[in-house]
C-alpha cells in the first residue's frame, strides 16, 4: 500500500547534537513539507519542496534544515541552533508541485522529538 | 500571512451530543479542507469543499463551504468515543503555482462516555 513513512516514532537527542528525521514516500508526491506541532499552536511549516532539488523555507526554518535528492524522501534535520526543539514533527506529502495544483496532503504520523 | 481563525478551541461533550465547530477568514479561499488528529499520530483527510455553498457529508460528519467563500464548519453527529482527537480546517487557493495549505490552530474534542 502507498504511503507515507517517518520515523523514528520516538527521539531523544541531547542538547548541542544535530539529530535527522526520515520521511519517504511512496505515492509518488512531487511536493513534501515538513511541520512542527506544539500544544495550542496548530501546525507551523518548516520547509517544504515542490521537486527534486529544490526546497524553500517556511515560516519557521531557523535552526532547521532539509534536503530532497530523490523525489521519495524528504529528510529534517534539527541542528543545534534550534533553541526549542522537543516538539511532534510531522511530514507531508501532496501530489500538486510546481505549477500544479494541491488537492490536499498525506501526512505521516509524526516524530516526537525529546531533547534530555 | 493567511489567518484561520477556528473555534472553538476544545469542547468536552458527552457521548451521543452532536458537535459544530468552524473556521473563518478575512481572506477569500478556492478549496475548504477538514482533518482530524488522533493523539499521536498524523492529521488524516476527512471532507474536501471545493465550491463555495458546497454541502458534504462523511458518515456522521457533515461540512459546508460558506456561501462568503470566507468560512467552513464542520458538524458531528451522534458523537462516540472514538471521535476524540484534534479536527483542524484547512485552505488554500487552488490552481496555478499555490501549493501549501494554511491551517487553523485546531478544536480539541474530548467526548465522555
Amino acid at each position: 500500500d502507498g504511503g507515507i513513512t517517518q520515523s523514528p516514532k520516538y527521539l531523544f537527542r541531547k542538547e548541542g547534537q544535530n539529530v535527522t528525521l526520515s520521511c519517504e514516500q511512496n505515492l509518488n508526491h512531487d511536493a513534501m513539507y515538513w511541520y512542527r506541532q506544539d500544544p495550542g499552536q496548530g501546525l507551523r511549516l518548516i520547509y517544504y519542496s515542490q521537486i527534486v532539488n529544490d526546497f524553500q523555507k517556511g515560516d519557521i526554518a531557523e535552526g532547521y534544515s532539509v534536503s530532497r535528492e530523490k523525489k521519495e524522501s524528504f529528510p529534517l534535520t534539527v541542528t543545534s541552533a534550534q533553541k526549542n526543539p522537543t516538539a511532534f514533527y510531522l511530514c507531508a506529502s501532496s501530489i500538486g508541485g510546481r505549477g500544479r495544483e494541491v488537492r490536499g496532503y498525506t501526512f505521516g504520523s509524526g516524530t516526537r522529538l525529546t531533547v534530555v | 500571512g493567511q489567518q484561520l481563525n477556528q473555534s472553538p478551541q476544545s469542547m468536552f461533550i458527552q457521548e451521543g451530543e452532536d458537535v459544530s465547530m468552524n473556521c473563518t477568514s478575512s481572506s477569500i479561499f478556492n478549496t475548504w479542507l477538514w482533518y482530524k488528529q488522533d493523539p499521536g499520530e498524523g492529521p488524516v483527510l476527512l471532507i474536501a469543499l471545493y465550491k463555495a455553498g458546497e454541502l458534504t457529508s462523511n458518515g456522521r460528519l457533515t461540512a459546508q463551504f460558506g456561501i462568503t467563500r470566507k468560512d467552513s464548519f464542520l458538524n458531528i453527529s451522534a458523537s462516540i468515543p472514538s471521535d476524540v482527537g484534534i479536527y483542524f480546517c484547512a485552505t488554500m487557493n487552488s490552481g496555478g503555482s499555490n501549493y501549501k495549505l494554511t491551517f487553523g490552530k485546531g478544536t480539541l474534542l474530548t467526548v465522555n462516555p
